[in-house]
């Protein structure tokens, strides 16, 4: 059974500061990665999708990379802004073939001013 | 441009009450259509996914039930609330097994009373 796990539970930097977001896969046989924003009562917007064959995605300040063998996935925020304050969550798809999306507990980011 | 729409935003029902929650999405064929809770303090859980008209994959046993009547419609419902059916609610559209980004809805908040 695939479990998703993300460290820390929650995060408090000062503005400026580049950060790294862990998440963490029990079955490398994963289609891919997903990761997610969830702003307070809201739902969630994908940020980076990468494929299984991918090894990086890249937008703006975001970076994430991942690493199948061992089954880990990381969220790279350069200089970091209040505005990026948010809960981040991640998502492995299982293998092709089927249809889930299984999600970490999220990360809580808060981005001090 | 693809959309995808949650309804109602806010619910107050009470024990043993039925439930309806409706989501459409706009601009694409044939999506996979899938249904989440969120619980205070806890992580995405998946309730149903599914594939086509009329074809419902249940992952956790429950008193909920989900239906999709036609393509871009997908239906979450309940003959009687519990109390431990408060959450929030949010749908969600893909392509293909995982291939493709994961769309939410904005979310639906359902608190029992």
């Amino acid at each position: 059974k695939q479990e998703v796990t993300q460290i820390p539970a929650a995060l408090s930097v000062p503005e400026g500061e580049n950060l790294v977001l862990n998440c963490s896969f029990t079955d490398s046989a994963i289609y891919n990665l997903q990761w997610f924003r969830q702003d307070p009562g809201k739902g969630l917007t994908s940020l980076l999708l990468i494929q299984s064959s991918q090894r990086e995605q890249t937008s703006g300040r975001l970076n994430a990379s991942l690493d199948k063998s061992s089954g880990r996935s990381t969220l790279y925020i350069a200089a970091s802004q209040p505005g990026d304050s948010a809960t981040y969550l991640c998502a492995a798809t299982l293998t092709s073939g089927t249809y889930k999306y299984i999600f970490g507990t999220g990360t809580r980011l808060k981005v001090l001013a | 441009s693809q959309t995808i729409h949650q309804w109602p935003a806010t619910l107050v029902q009470p024990v043993g009450s039925p439930l309806s929650l409706e989501c459409t999405v706009e601009g694409t064929s044939n999506p996979n259509l899938y249904w989440y809770r969120q619980a205070a303090g806890r992580g995405l859980q998946l309730l149903f996914y599914s594939v086509g008209i009329g074809q419902i994959s249940s992952e956790v046993p429950q008193n909920l039930s989900a239906s999709r009547p036609q393509d871009r419609q997908f239906i979450l419902s309940s003959k009687k609330l519990l109390l431990s059916d408060s959450g929030f609610y949010l749908c969600a559209w893909g392509m293909g097994p995982g291939a493709n980004v994961l769309t939410f809805g904005a979310g639906s908040r359902l608190t029992v009373l």
